[in-house]
């Protein structure tokens, strides 16, 4: 099962900032926390992942808490195409046998 | 993102057949996960692998399913004798050497009729 919580749903305006909130309370020292996205039935797409510390890259940020029980994902500037369903997932880096486990993930709607 | 090609990207199948699915790699990639998604429902994985063995399965993943990657070429995944409850869309997501994280391909559509 996974180890991750995540509001089922999400709107937000075309422009906004999107931030989808996910919650791993029983996160292990050497877990991180990874984000991907489904549009429609499309692979699912990597985003960022990270482990203690703010992460940012060209498509999105990721923001640990200190205490490391929960994330944010922040889409700065969510266009049409950000309309996905968002899934958190907490995974040991280096252990390459350790699949992705998938939880119901958090759909985005972007609206115009 | 490194390219990940899966071939067919549909496939109609009879119950009952056999079907291949393919995952043509990139020469650094060093695990491969298969997932399935049924329509409608979550993504669960089903198998990953590594130097020719596999590392670690679900319980999804029962005898009708295989996986091997001959002479080092296309990484297949073989379900042997196809149910109406296999179709899905599968995909690969391979991990490259010196990476953690799995890019996804675009999925193989299966349907058994």
């Amino acid at each position: 099962d996974a180890k991750t919580t995540q509001p089922t749903s999400m709107d937000c305006a075309e422009g906004r900032a999107a931030n989808l909130p996910c919650n791993h309370s029983t996160i292990s020292g050497n877990e991180y926390v990874y984000w991907y996205r489904q549009i429609h039935s499309q692979g699912p797409q990597y985003i960022i992942h990270g482990l203690k510390n703010n992460e940012t890259n060209e498509m999105a940020s990721l923001i640990i808490t200190e205490d490391r029980k929960s994330s944010t994902l922040i889409l700065p500037h969510a266009t049409l195409r950000d309309t996905a369903v968002y899934y958190c997932i907490v995974r040991v880096v280096g252990n390459y046998g350790q699949n992705f486990v998938f939880g119901p993930g958090t759909r985005l709607s972007v609206l115009p | 993102e490194p390219e990940v090609t899966q071939t067919p990207s549909h496939q109609v199948t009879q119950m009952g057949q056999e079907v291949i699915l393919r995952c043509v790699p990139i020469s650094n990639h060093l695990y491969f996960y298969w997932y399935r998604q049924i329509l409608g429902q979550k993504v669960e994985f089903l198998v990953s692998f590594y130097n020719n063995e596999i590392s670690e399965k679900s319980e999804i993943f029962d005898d009708q399913f295989s996986v091997e990657r001959p002479d080092g070429s296309n990484f297949t995944l073989k379900i042997r004798s196809t149910k109406l409850e296999d179709s899905a869309m599968y995909f690969c997501a391979p991990i490259t050497q010196g990476n953690t994280e799995a890019f996804f391909g675009q999925g193989t559509r299966l349907t058994v009729v």
